[in-house]
This record gives C-alpha cells, sequence and structure tokens, in this order.
C-alpha cells in the first residue's frame, strides 16, 4: 500500500540556521505531495504542495522539488526562525480509491534564538 | 469564510458513552473527512464522503458511524465510547480529486476514561 516516510524528530536547531526534512514515498501512479504544517494546538495547514513530477512547491521561505526517480519530496529552508517551531508532515494523495492523504508520522521542529 | 469547523473543542467522555463529533464547511467541498491523531502515528482516515449521501470507510473506522446528508456537514458519530478512541480527531474537505489540498479544522481531543 501507499506509504510516507519522513525523517524521525525531534529537530532542534538554531536561528538562522538550514533546514532539511526527508521524506520519502511509496505509492501506485503519480501521487500529489504536500507538506502539512501544525503549530501547537492547532490543526493542520498546507505549506507547500507539487503535483508532478519535478514541480516545486514553495510558501514562507520553505521549498520542496517532487522527485519522481527518488520518490523524494524534501523540505528545505535556508534560514529557520523561532516561528518555525512546529511539527512538519509530508503526505501524498493519489487518484483512485478514498483519494485518502496517506501521512509520514510527522517530525517536530524547535527553533531556539 | 470561516473554512472547516468543529465542535467541540473538547470533551471527556466515560467508557460506553455515546457522542456527535460535529464538522461543517461553507466552501462548497464536496469531499469530506475524519481523521485521528495518534502520537507517533501521524493521522489516520477513519471515514470519508464524496458528496452528500455517499460515504465510505478508511483505515480505522471500527467504532464510528458517519453520514452526510448535506454538502456543508459531516458529522461523525461515537457509538460506545472506548479508551482507545482517545485521540485528537480532524475534520477536513477539499475539492474533488488528488490534486487537491484539503483544509482541516481547528480538531476536538476526546478523552475517554
Amino acid at each position: 500500500g501507499d506509504s510516507v516516510t519522513q525523517m524521525e524528530g525531534p529537530v532542534t536547531l538554531s536561528e538562522e540556521a538550514f533546514l532539511t526534512i526527508n521524506c520519502t514515498y511509496t505509492a501506485t501512479g503519480y501521487p500529489s505531495l504536500f507538506w502539512y504544517v501544525q503549530y501547537p494546538g492547532e490543526g493542520l495547514q498546507l505549506l507547500l504542495k507539487a503535483t508532478k513530477a519535478d514541480d516545486k512547491g514553495s510558501n514562507k521561505g520553505f521549498e520542496a522539488t517532487y522527485r519522481k526517480e527518488t520518490t523524494s519530496f524534501h523540505l528545505e529552508k535556508g534560514s529557520v526562525q523561532v516561528s518555525d517551531s512546529a511539527v512538519y508532515f509530508c503526505a501524498l494523495r493519489r487518484m483512485g480509491g478514498s483519494e485518502k492523504l496517506v501521512f509520514g508520522k510527522g517530525t517536530k521542529l524547535t527553533v531556539n534564538p | 469564510n470561516a473554512g472547516v469547523t468543529q465542535t467541540p473543542k473538547f470533551q471527556v467522555l466515560k467508557t460506553g458513552q455515546s457522542m456527535t463529533l460535529q464538522c461543517a464547511q461553507d466552501m462548497n467541498h464536496e469531499y469530506m473527512s475524519w481523521y485521528r491523531q495518534d502520537p507517533g502515528m501521524g493521522l489516520r482516515l477513519i471515514h470519508y464522503s464524496v458528496g452528500a449521501g455517499i460515504t465510505d470507510q478508511g483505515e480505522v473506522p471500527n467504532g464510528y458511524n458517519v453520514s452526510r446528508s448535506t454538502t456543508e456537514d459531516f458529522p461523525l458519530r461515537l457509538l460506545s465510547a472506548a479508551p482507545s478512541q482517545t485521540s485528537v480527531y480532524f475534520c477536513a474537505s477539499s475539492g474533488q480529486g488528488f490534486s487537491y489540498e484539503q483544509y482541516f479544522g481547528p480538531g476536538t481531543r476526546l478523552t475517554v476514561t
């Protein structure tokens, strides 16, 4: 079945550090890929998405590129801020069946000043 | 637009009690779904609906019922609460199609004692 694997957390960085959170997937066909962010006590918000191979999603300084050859969708940001502290979820959604979102287990990021 | 709203925000139940978690959206989305979030598990799909009058099971449907009488509303019913149903529940909605992102409500934190 479909699955998403993302790097285990927690991740702790200093402000202005470079961030990478790895995400790889297994799916039939060509899914759409998403990064969601969850701030403490809140629901999930879409951070960025890509719907086909080689697409780059970007938002708020975060970027991720859909790499079909490596089945990956790694999240990067060049300079993190304290306000980026949250849990990040990689997810996929594909055609057919329930069209459900399949989530990774989440990576908790803490950014210290 | 209010987006996706959920009530209540918090709930404590005793084992064996029943209750309904409410979910509503004002974006005219056909697709709605319920997920539960447990530590270290990511989010798992409980039930989903692709339109009024149409519902189907996700990966963890046991102990839950849903109905969809209108486009806007998608309530989740716990028939006889069990401690294993202690979790955070999220409702989500989206346009029909795997390239669309899902919009999440703020969540309901349920504790079953």
